[in-house]
């Protein structure tokens, strides 16, 4: 059964610093998506990593892929209230479904 | 941009009712999913509908649970006999071009 991890599973950041959230599973998978959700919302597609090594960036958010280590990071840079949000990995199972983990509630605070 | 719709956005209905979801995928796509979320907790998959039948189903989706693509464009969640532990947040999502995108979801409150 493939597990996700995610951690922290809570982090206050200061606007400005810069944090890492990891995104560790316990299958061989080679696509893995991130999301944003606001509360109360839907899921915002954030990014989506197809292969080892890749690394794609949007504004203040980086997210990579290292398929042998069974890892994703999400790096989020000089951190903005904006940002403040929960994020999602979600691991591809065969094109079957979305294992989701547990998500990172984030609280930038000014 | 394409998107997922679904109605309604909030249903609070009695438990032992039945309830459907409604989800209208976006046209090209071929497969479909109903994911849910109880407040606070983490996404987690339902079922997945391919070429009209369900290809995956977790233990989650019991006999009470039933799905169908009814006229060709809407794709419906059934729950035939509510529970109060059927209260959460139904999302659809289709997938393609390698994104699963989702609807805004619909609001479900068992009372």
């Amino acid at each position: 059964e493939l597990k996700v991890e995610q951690n922290p599973l809570f982090l206050s950041m200061q606007e400005g610093k810069n944090y890492t959230i990891y995104c560790n599973y316990s299958t061989t998978s080679d696509r893995l998506y991130w999301y944003r959700q606001d509360p109360g919302k839907s899921l915002e597609s954030l990014f989506v990593l197809l292969s080892n090594g890749a690394v794609k960036q949007e504004g203040r958010l980086m997210a990579s892929l290292d398929t042998k280590a069974r890892l994703s990071t999400l790096h989020i840079t000089a951190a903005v209230h904006d940002l403040s949000a929960t994020y999602f990995c979600a691991v591809d199972l065969y094109g079957n479904k979305l294992v989701f983990g547990a998500g990172t509630i984030l609280r930038v605070k000014s | 941009e394409p998107e997922v719709t679904q109605t309604p956005s909030h249903q609070v209905t009695q438990m032992g009712q039945e309830v459907i979801l409604r989800c209208v995928p976006i046209s090209n796509h071929l497969y479909f999913y109903w994911y849910r979320q109880i407040l606070g907790q983490k996404v987690e998959f339902l079922v997945s509908f391919y070429n009209n039948e369900i290809s995956e189903k977790s233990e989650i989706f019991d006999d009470q649970f039933s799905v169908e693509r009814p006229d060709g464009s809407n794709f419906t969640l059934k729950i035939r006999s509510t529970k109060l532990e059927d209260s959460a947040m139904y999302f659809c999502s289709t997938s393609g071009n390698y994104e699963q995108y989702f609807g805004p979801g619909t609001r479900l409150t068992v009372t």
